[in-house]
């Protein structure tokens, strides 16, 4: 089946620096990516989509320059979180899907961000 | 506003029991739904995806249904084992065309025990 694959799972950064999230589909091209962040005990809100050579577009609320978001090839999205703050620590999620409103979204395994 | 709603919260059950988990939806026009397993700390895994015109569609000890006229699906879980306590999310597509925006629930939290 389609695979999402996300890295890293985890990390830990200080406050003010940036860090990048991958999120690749390994075995097929994905012309719409989604970016997810998750509160303890909620579901997944999102916060932009980005389609394949073309600016993502963010949700409202989400500051883009703060949240960037790369969509570079069909099988690669990296979403940067930029001058990171103790309030952007969360778990983000990656989503990526093919062309058609019947096909299914595929999830990376999430990653766990901590700013201290 | 489109809008995706689970229940219960949360359900505690005995390894090897039935339960049945509900979504209700406003999301108009409707394309698919879909059901989604999350363990903690891992992204969604899909279970089932239904259209319009679909009533019903089964994973192994998993069973949706929809009524899209009452705009309403269950999850049935037969034989619930230890490994099924996870979050459930129910995902709704609209149809717009070409750019499509889904709706999530906000999941139930399910619970196995010995």
């Amino acid at each position: 089946g389609a695979v999402v694959s996300q890295h890293p799972s985890r990390v830990i950064c200080k406050s003010g620096t940036s860090v990048k999230i991958e999120c690749r589909s390994l075995d097929f091209q994905a012309t719409t990516m989604f970016w997810y962040r998750q509160f303890p005990k909620q579901s997944l809100m999102l916060m932009a989509t980005s389609n394949e050579g073309s600016k993502a577009t963010y949700e409202q609320g989400v500051e883009k320059d703060k949240f960037l978001i790369n969509h570079a090839s069909l099988t690669l999205s990296t979403l940067t979180v930029t001058s990171a703050h103790p309030e952007d620590s969360s778990f983000y999620i990656c989503s990526a899907k093919t062309a058609g409103n019947n096909s299914p979204l595929h999830f990376g395994n999430g990653t766990r961000l901590t700013v201290t | 506003k489109n809008q995706v709603e689970q229940s219960p919260q949360s359900l505690i059950i005995l390894e090897g029991k039935n339960c049945t988990l509900q979504c209700n939806y406003t999301v108009s026009p409707f394309s698919n739904l879909r059901w989604y397993k999350q363990d903690t700390g891992r992204g969604p895994v899909s279970l089932t995806i239904m259209t319009f015109s679909e009533n019903t569609k089964s994973n192994g000890r998993y069973t949706a249904t929809l009524d899209a006229d009452t705009k309403q699906s269950s999850l049935h879980i037969t034989a619930s084992q230890l490994s099924d306590s996870a979050s459930y999310i129910c995902v709704v597509s609209p149809y717009s065309g070409g750019y499509q925006k889904v709706t999530f629930g906000t999941g139930t939290k399910l619970q196995v025990i010995p």
